[in-house]
């Protein structure tokens, strides 16, 4: 069985760092791409960016670049969303989800079971 | 960016109900459009992808429909299980917008 197995919650202050994670099991690793996602009562689903196990090349939603970092570790099979310096505006429930791509046609599946964030003073 | 709007925002429908969600691209989109369900507390959950392909292992109430703008998410007769909220994709071009969400209740 194809699962996405996440980091639990966190709770951090605005300025701290915080990576978490995001293990696959049941396939190849490095064959399918690992998008993130980002839900929120105010904006819904966002999609923040994905990664390409094989090579490590990362490509970001421009909403998001600059501020966090997508990584990948094909050793242990997982995958990595990074912020260097918090905001209370990163609150939120972050998801990693498999990206899968049949003859062009993308779409997401499956999907982690989610990391709650929360930024508060 | 590509913006996605789903109708209606909620809805309240009873068992064996047939229910029809729809989603509207701001431009058109062909048939990347995707379908999740999101039971609440949960992940997302893909029902169908490319329009109108039913994913794996999901029932077959489940149905979707259109291309271009305006498609259309049909359950053909409601669960329990489906009371969730309802999430439209556009799989064209970054980044890979979603739709705000079709609330169904009792």
């Amino acid at each position: 069985e194809v699962q996405l197995l996440q980091s639990g919650a966190e709770v951090k202050k605005p300025g701290e760092s915080l990576t978490i994670s995001c293990k696959a099991s049941g396939y190849s690793f490095a064959t399918y791409w690992i998008s993130w996602v980002r839900q929120t009562p105010e904006k819904g689903l966002e999609w923040m960016g994905r990664i390409d196990p094989s090579d490590f090349y990362t490509d970001y939603s421009p909403s998001f670049e600059g501020h966090v970092t997508i990584s990948a570790d094909k050793s242990i099979n997982t995958a990595f969303l990074q912020w260097s310096s918090l905001r209370a505006s990163d609150t939120a429930i972050y998801f990693c989800a498999r990206w899968v791509n049949q003859n062009y046609v993308v779409w997401l599946d499956p999907w982690g079971q989610g990391t709650l964030v929360t930024v508060s003073s | 960016d590509i913006q996605m709007t789903q109708s209606p925002s909620s809805l309240s429908a009873s068992v064996g109900d047939r229910v029809t969600i729809h989603c509207r691209a701001s431009q058109t989109i062909s048939s990347h459009l995707n379908w999740y369900r999101q039971k609440p507390g949960k992940a997302p959950q893909l029902l169908i992808f490319g329009a109108s392909s039913l994913q794996n292992g999901v029932p077959n109430r489940f149905s979707g429909s259109g291309s271009g703008t305006d498609f259309t998410l049909t359950i053909s007769s409601l669960q329990p299980e489906d009371y969730a909220t309802y999430f439209c994709q556009e799989s064209y071009s970054k980044p890979w917008t979603f739709g705000q969400g079709t609330k169904v209740d009792i």
